[in-house]
């Protein structure tokens, strides 16, 4: 799997856009980027993934360069209980997942 | 509901013990894994298992064992071998290991040493 970098901590205030940085600069053609968040003293939570096209769900829209090199996860209006580490992955579709890697991700902090 | 469920959520180990964290999920999923979590670190992967009666050792397998019996179940022991169990054990479970497939968590257990 590409190596990823995120920013270890961020803050964004309660109804505001939180946008997370990942930085994927030796992705692969075929590499999708996955972002999950944990809350804490939980499980990781699947969030969303993408190839090449921005995708968009319930949860959180995905942005991803056309470069390819890097993304951002955007929670349009984040509230109290998106305060979570968030974590950005890439790993190809063939590739199972116990080869998905989970760093120290980056910590946001929603603020009232 | 359909989900993992991991228990006890708390269990503390007293020196020289072996301690069994338990795991199950009714997802129907093929492919459970245990990671464990240090404070303010990310997961490591111990074991995982891709269908019953067979399992792979992770990153970490050292001190630890499995067993997969059921579909639905996927047992971890710590052993008195592992010299540092503190830390958050994560199981998940997924549809398959073919690729593409999303994790799904359980709520985790804390193991602490007495």
């Amino acid at each position: 799997d590409a190596k990823t970098t995120q920013p270890t901590s961020m803050d964004c205030a309660e109804g505001r856009a939180a946008n997370l940085p990942c930085n994927h600069s030796t992705i692969s053609g075929n590499e999708y980027v996955y972002w999950y968040r944990q809350i804490h003293s939980q499980g990781p939570q699947y969030i969303i993934h993408g190839l090449k096209n921005n995708e968009t769900n319930e949860m959180a829209s995905l942005i991803i360069t056309e470069d390819r090199k890097s993304s951002t996860l955007i929670l349009p209006h984040a509230t109290l209980r998106d305060t979570a580490v968030y974590y950005c992955i890439v790993r190809t579709p063939f590739q199972g997942a116990q080869k998905l890697v989970f760093g120290q991700g980056t910590r946001l902090t929603i603020n009232p | 509901d359909g989900g993992i469920t991991q228990s006890p959520k708390y269990l503390f180990r007293k020196e020289g013990q072996n301690v069994t964290l338990s795991c199950e999920q009714n997802l129907n999923h093929d492919a459970m894994y245990w990671y464990r979590q240090d404070p303010g670190q990310g997961l490591r992967l111990i074991y995982y298992s891709q269908i019953v009666n067979d399992f792979q050792k992770g990153d970490i397998a050292e001190g630890y064992s499995v067993s997969r019996e059921k579909k639905e179940s996927f047992p971890l022991t710590v052993t008195s071998a592992q010299k540092n169990p503190t830390a958050f054990y994560l199981c998940a479970s997924s549809t398959g290991t073919g690729g593409n497939e999303k994790l799904f968590f359980g709520s985790g257990t804390q193991l602490s040493v007495l």
